[in-house]
């Protein structure tokens, strides 16, 4: 089972920023907490993750909490091609780490 | 960089024959390759993990007779689906890591299987 809870849907205006939450109060120490997105169709696409600090890349900012139970994810100017079903995972690093998707939080972008 | 394909990209089937999905990485040589199954408007859900040279590991639940996995090189994975019926008909999703990614997953765009 996935150990996060993500709401089940969101939407957002183009252009303004959207933040993603996700609860994992059960994350253990050694675990990372990993974003990807499935575009209708596609498969999956990597987009961040981070172990207690916050990280930043070209595509999105990740905000784990202090005690690490929570994270965020923003894409800070959001556009209608970030429609998607965003997933919050756990998972220890390690190339041959499971990842457990569950439910995904579906993204619409609007207009 | 980081590029993984699949072929075929969907398939049509009869019942009872058996299917092939491969699995590559381009551009990289996967440490180890994953495979998905994702139903309509469900998650993906891991059916097995390969290394190259060995056998695959498989999820609790999935039968390993009926969808067998050979990984025979480092850039090469393939699924086969035996004796395939409809409600095998799904979305298959490969994945691959790459030594110092940090467990990030490079997907391959997916396969539709359509069993009639």
């Amino acid at each position: 089972d996935a150990k996060t809870t993500q709401p089940t849907s969101m939407d957002c205006a183009e252009g303004r920023a959207a933040n993603l939450p996700c609860n994992h109060s059960t994350i253990s120490g050694n675990e990372y907490v990993y974003w990807y997105r499935q575009i209708h169709s596609q498969g999956p696409q990597y987009i961040i993750h981070g172990l207690k600090n916050n990280e930043t890349n070209e595509m999105a900012s990740l905000i784990i909490t202090e005690d690490r139970k929570s994270s965020t994810l923003i894409l800070p100017h959001a556009t209608l091609r970030d429609t998607a079903v965003y997933y919050c995972i756990v998972s220890e690093t390690g190339t041959a780490s499971k990842l457990t998707f569950g439910t995904g939080t579906r993204l619409q972008v609007t207009l | 960089g980081a590029v993984v394909s699949q072929h075929p990209s969907w398939v049509i089937c009869k019942s009872g024959t058996s299917v092939k999905i491969e699995c590559r990485s381009l551009d990289f040589q996967a440490t180890t390759m994953f495979w998905y199954r994702q139903f309509p408007k469900q998650s993906l859900m891991l059916m097995a993990t390969s290394n190259e040279g060995s056998k695959a590991t498989y999820e609790q639940g999935v039968e390993k007779d009926k969808f067998l996995i050979n990984h025979a090189s480092l850039t090469l994975s393939t699924l086969t689906v035996t004796s395939a019926h409809p409600e095998d008909s799904s979305f298959y999703i490969c994945s691959a890591t790459r030594a110092r990614s940090n467990n990030e997953q490079f997907f391959g765009p997916g396969t539709r299987l359509t069993v009639l």
